[in-house]
C-alpha cells in the first residue's frame, strides 16, 4: 500500500463533481485501476487506464493520468448519494518481469451529503 | 458465475481459540491474496500466493498462517487470535501472469467480519 498513496476522506455535496487523487511511485506501471467498495461489500473494479493513455471517459467517470508526476485521478460528475463508497487506486506492472498483480492504495472514503 | 466466496461472513470468537476463514474461487486463478481492512488504515495485505504450494508474506503477516494445497482454495488460519485481529478480511484472486494488452482484474470476496473478544 505504501507505493500507492491517496487521501483517506473526501466530502462533497450532491450534484457537485468529486475528484479523488492518487499518486504512485513505480514509473513502469502498466495499468492503473480504480476499484469501488460499497458499504458491506467487497471491492469491485470500477474503471482502469492503460499507461499509454492520458484520459479515459466512461459516462460520469473521467480518469486522468499524468505519467510525469505519477498522478492518477478519478472525477465523478454530478455526484449522487449512491456514489458514497470507498474508492481504491491500484497499479500493476506488465511486460517482461512484471507480475501484473495490482498493488492497492489504502482507499478514499467518499461521503456525499445532500 | 465467476466468484470468490468466503466463509464465514461473520464470526465472533474469544482470544486464543484457533479459527480458519475459508476462501474459494472458481476462475482457475493462480494468484490469491488475503487483506485486512481497518478504519483509518485502509486495505493491507496479509499473505499472498502465486500458485499451489507457493505462499509469501504481505505487509502484516504476524499472527496469521495460510496454505495453498489446491488451486481454488486459500484458507486463512489464526492459530491464537487476539483482539488486535478484530477486522474485516477480504480474499481476492486474479491471474498471476498478465496477457499483453489486457488488464489483470483482481476479484474480491464479500468479506469476513471477525471480532475477537
Amino acid at each position: 500500500g505504501e507505493d500507492v498513496e491517496q487521501s483517506l476522506f473526501l466530502s462533497v455535496r450532491e450534484g457537485d463533481s468529486s475528484v479523488i487523487n492518487c499518486t504512485y511511485t513505480d514509473s513502469s506501471s502498466t495499468y492503473l485501476y480504480w476499484y469501488k467498495q460499497e458499504p458491506g461489500a467487497g471491492l469491485q473494479l470500477l474503471t482502469y487506464i492503460f499507461s499509454n493513455m492520458d484520459m479515459k471517459q466512461d459516462q460520469r467517470l473521467t480518469v486522468l493520468l499524468n505519467k510525469k508526476d505519477k498522478h492518477l485521478s478519478l472525477r465523478i460528475a454530478d455526484t449522487q448519494t449512491g456514489d458514497s463508497a470507498i474508492y481504491f487506486c491500484a497499479e500493476s506492472i506488465g511486460g517482461t518481469g512484471g507480475s501484473y498483480i495490482p498493488t492497492f492504495g489504502r482507499g478514499t472514503s467518499l461521503i456525499v451529503h445532500p | 458465475e465467476a466468484q470468490v466466496t468466503q466463509n464465514p461472513r461473520y464470526l465472533i470468537t474469544v482470544t486464543g481459540k484457533k479459527l480458519t476463514v475459508t476462501c474459494s474461487q472458481n476462475m482457475n486463478h493462480e494468484y490469491m491474496s488475503w487483506y485486512r481492512q481497518d478504519p483509518g488504515l485502509g486495505l493491507r495485505q496479509i499473505y499472498y500466493s502465486m500458485n499451489v504450494e507457493v505462499t509469501d508474506k504481505g505487509d502484516v503477516p504476524e499472527g496469521y498462517k495460510v496454505s495453498r494445497k489446491e488451486k481454488r482454495n486459500f484458507p486463512l488460519i489464526l492459530e491464537s487470535p487476539s483482539p488486535n485481529q478484530t477486522s474485516l478480511y477480504f480474499c481476492a484472486s486474479s491471474r498471476a501472469q498478465g496477457v499483453a494488452g489486457r488488464r489483470n482484474e483482481q476479484f474480491f470476496g464479500p468479506g469476513t467480519r471477525l471480532t475477537v473478544l
